[in-house]
C-alpha cells in the first residue's frame, strides 16, 4: 500500500496570511504513460463529508476558490491557500488514487490564529 | 444536482449484519466506478471497497475482505455495501463516493455503530 504523510498535523495561520500543508507518499504517485500525478486534496469541515479541492495534484476542482492551488510531483506534493479565509478552517486531506487501496494523509487541521 | 444519499446505517452487536445502500442522482449512474469510504468521528478517512460501472469488478480493503460486498444495481442507481461480520472496529461512518477522476462527489454519510 502507498502510504501518505502529511505535515504538520496542525497549523494556525492569520486572516489574509498564507498556509502550507506538505504530503509525501511512499512511492511515487506519477504515472510516466500520462505524466500525471494520481494525488488529490479534500477540505472536510466539521460534521460535513469531505469536498475535493484539487486534482492531479494541481487541477483545481469547479467552483474552488483560486486561493487554493497544489504543487509537487512524484513524492513530494504542496497544498497552499493563499490568503486565509475565515471559511477554510477545516482539515485538510491527501490522496493518491494511483493505485488499489486508494490511501490518505493523516489530515492537517487549518485554525485562525 | 449531482448527489448521493446514504442509508442503512445504525445500531448493531458484534458478529451482525447490515446493508447500506447509496441512492444517486442528478447524473448517469451506470457510466461511473463508485466507492464506500469511512471515517471514525475525530479520525481519518480509511477507504473500504470500489465497483466499476457495471458492477463486473471490485476491490476491498484487507481489513474488510470477506466480510463485506459492493454492489450496485444500475437500473435502480443505487450502490450498496453488506457488511457482515461486524466488528467493533468498523464503527464509524460510512461515505459512498463517485469517481470522476477521484471521488468527486460523496454523501453525507450514514452512521454504523457496532456494540454490544
Amino acid at each position: 500500500d502507498i502510504v501518505m504523510t502529511q505535515s504538520p498535523d496542525s497549523l494556525a495561520v492569520s486572516l489574509g496570511e498564507r498556509a502550507t500543508i506538505n504530503c509525501k507518499s511512499s512511492q511515487s504517485v506519477l504515472y510516466r504513460s500520462n505524466n500525471k500525478n494520481y494525488l488529490a486534496w479534500y477540505q472536510q469541515k466539521p460534521g460535513q463529508p469531505p469536498k475535493l479541492l484539487i486534482y492531479w495534484a494541481s487541477t483545481r476542482e469547479s467552483g474552488v476558490p483560486d486561493r487554493f492551488s497544489g504543487s509537487g510531483s512524484g513524492t513530494d506534493f504542496t497544498l497552499t491557500i493563499s490568503s486565509l479565509q475565515a471559511e477554510d478552517v477545516a482539515v485538510y486531506y491527501c490522496q493518491q488514487y494511483q493505485t488499489t487501496p486508494l490511501t490518505f494523509g493523516g489530515g492537517t487541521t487549518v485554525e485562525i490564529k | 444536482e449531482v448527489q448521493l444519499v446514504e442509508s442503512g446505517g445504525g445500531l448493531v452487536q458484534p458478529g451482525g449484519s447490515l446493508r447500506l445502500s447509496c441512492a444517486a442522482s442528478g447524473f448517469t449512474f451506470s457510466s461511473y466506478l463508485m466507492h464506500w469510504v469511512r471515517q471514525v468521528p475525530g479520525n481519518g478517512l480509511l477507504w473500504v471497497s470500489r465497483i466499476n460501472s457495471d458492477g463486473s469488478s471490485t476491490a476491498y480493503a484487507d481489513s474488510v475482505k470477506g466480510r463485506f460486498t459492493i454492489s450496485r444495481d444500475n437500473a435502480e442507481n443505487t450502490l450498496y455495501l453488506q457488511m457482515n461480520s461486524l466488528r467493533v472496529e468498523d464503527t464509524a461512518v460510512y461515505y459512498c463516493a463517485k469517481v470522476g477522476a477521484t471521488l468527486d462527489v460523496w454523501g453525507k454519510g450514514t452512521a454504523v455503530i457496532v456494540s454490544s
